[in-house]
């Protein structure tokens, strides 16, 4: 079946680094993928979303990369901010059954 | 921006008891869901509707009901509550183009500790 793997459960880092938090998936259906962010005692928020293989999509500072080759959508960021520190969540919207699949979340947290 | 409302927000009832969940949207969506959120598990896909009177069973059914009288009110109904079902619930809603873009809208969450 369908699924997303996130392999990050934390990550530290301080202002102004880069990061990469990590996702994969399988699906035997066109795969459509999102990056969802959640900030402590708030409601999950869409934050990015996948566009055609191997175009960039970005927004808020964030960026990812759709690479159907490697069955990937990795969100990075070249400089994180403390208002990063957050959950965030991959999701696989496959098109066989058109429901939301989560991974399992990272929670960021940004040092001074 | 849409507005997905839940109530109570926090709830605490022994194993055994009785527990209705409320979430109300006010933007027209024809696409509602319950999630539960758990540490390590991500959000995890109850129950889901298309529109009023129509239920369709998730990922992790087992324990609750669920009813969507409206196409603004969705019920999350656990009748016989465990301490498994102790966890974070949300609801939210999309609609008939956003579900297929996976944009939803998220509501405020509803904490539900079973003793």
């Amino acid at each position: 079946g369908d699924s997303v793997t996130q392999t990050e459960g934390l990550v530290t880092l301080t202002k102004g680094l880069p990061v990469m938090l990590n996702c994969t998936y399988q699906t035997t259906y066109s795969p459509f993928l999102f990056w969802y962010v959640q900030h402590l005692n708030e409601a999950p928020k869409l934050l990015l979303k996948s566009s055609t293989d191997n175009k960039r999509t970005e927004h808020q500072g964030f960026y990812a990369t759709l690479h159907k080759s490697s069955s990937s959508f990795h969100l990075q960021k070249s400089s994180v901010q403390l208002s990063d520190s957050a959950l965030y969540f991959c999701a696989l919207l496959s098109s066989g059954s058109w429901q939301l699949i989560f991974g399992s979340g990272t929670q960021l947290t940004v040092m001074p | 921006e849409a507005a997905v409302t839940q109530s109570p927000r926090n709830k605490v009832t022994v194993t055994g008891g009785n527990v209705t969940l409320s979430c109300r949207q006010t933007n027209s969506h024809n696409y509602m869901y319950w999630y539960r959120q758990d540490t390590g598990h991500g959000l995890r896909l109850i129950h889901y509707s298309y529109g009023a009177g129509n239920l369709q069973i998730g990922d992790v059914p087992d324990g609750y009901k669920a009813t969507r009288t409206t196409q603004e009110d969705f019920f999350l109904l656990l009748e016989l509550a465990s301490p498994s079902q102790t966890s974070l619930y949300f609801c939210a809603s999309s609609d008939r183009d956003n579900a297929n873009t996976g944009q939803l809208y998220f509501g405020e969450g509803s904490k539900l500790t079973v003793l």
